[in-house]
């Protein structure tokens, strides 16, 4: 099956620094991946979709100054949590699809942020 | 535009029946059940894009009724390795995945 990779797994910061976390798809292309965050015992909330070579769409409520999306490449993307702060700690997962429509995500193992 | 999902969890013995339901508002693209354990990240179980479609594998299957935008997941002669959270994510246009509040499910022996 299609493998995603999302690093890092934990990241541990200051309050005020920035975090970038990657996503990878590894043996596909994704034309399109999404971001979420998750809180405990809690559901995936959609943060933004982000297409290769445009911007990402971000939902509402999402502050796309703070949370920066680069989808640079067809396997590569990228969220930067700029000026972290405690209430940004959450756990960050991606996903991505194929481009067949009959496939559904593929999601990163996520990553853990503490901001301190 | 997040789907409505129930029930919020579910305790089974093992051998038993589970019925997980998804509803939305808006008119459907797409319904896609995953399931997630603790500490993982969610896996793709099935994806339905047809009204009145039904899918399914093994033990598990779901159906998905466009007329009414819901979607019902079956889980049939439940094992140990069904425990989870289950969530219904729905397409409006495509390219919009969002997720349901996600249902605990627990399998006792």
């Amino acid at each position: 099956g299609a493998v995603v990779s999302q690093h890092p797994s934990r990241v541990i910061c200051k309050s005020g620094t920035s975090v970038k976390i990657e996503c990878r798809s590894l043996d596909f292309q994704a034309t399109t991946m999404f971001w979420y965050r998750q809180f405990p015992k809690q559901s995936l909330m959609l943060m933004a979709t982000s297409n290769e070579g445009s911007k990402a769409t971000y939902e509402q409520g999402v502050e796309k100054d703070k949370f920066l999306i680069n989808h640079a490449s067809l396997t590569l993307s990228t969220l930067t949590v700029t000026s972290a702060h405690p209430e940004d700690s959450s756990f960050y997962i991606c996903s991505a699809r194929e481009p067949s429509p009959f496939r559904g995500l593929f999601f990163g193992s996520g990553t853990q942020l503490s901001v301190l | 535009q997040q789907p409505v999902q129930s029930p919020q969890a579910v305790i089974l013995r093992e051998g038993e029946d589970a019925v997980i339901n998804c509803s939305s508002s808006k008119a459907l693209y797409s319904v896609h059940w995953y399931r997630q354990k603790h500490g993982e990240a969610p896996i793709f179980l099935m994806i339905l894009l047809k009204g009145g479609e039904q899918k399914g594998h093994d033990k598990i299957s779901a159906s998905f009724n466009e007329k009414k935008q819901q979607s019902s997941l079956y889980l049939t002669a439940s094992q140990l390795s069904y425990s989870g959270t289950y969530f219904c994510g729905t397409e409006i246009s495509g390219n919009d995945m969002r997720f349901g509040a996600g249902t605990r499910l627990t399998v006792k022996p």
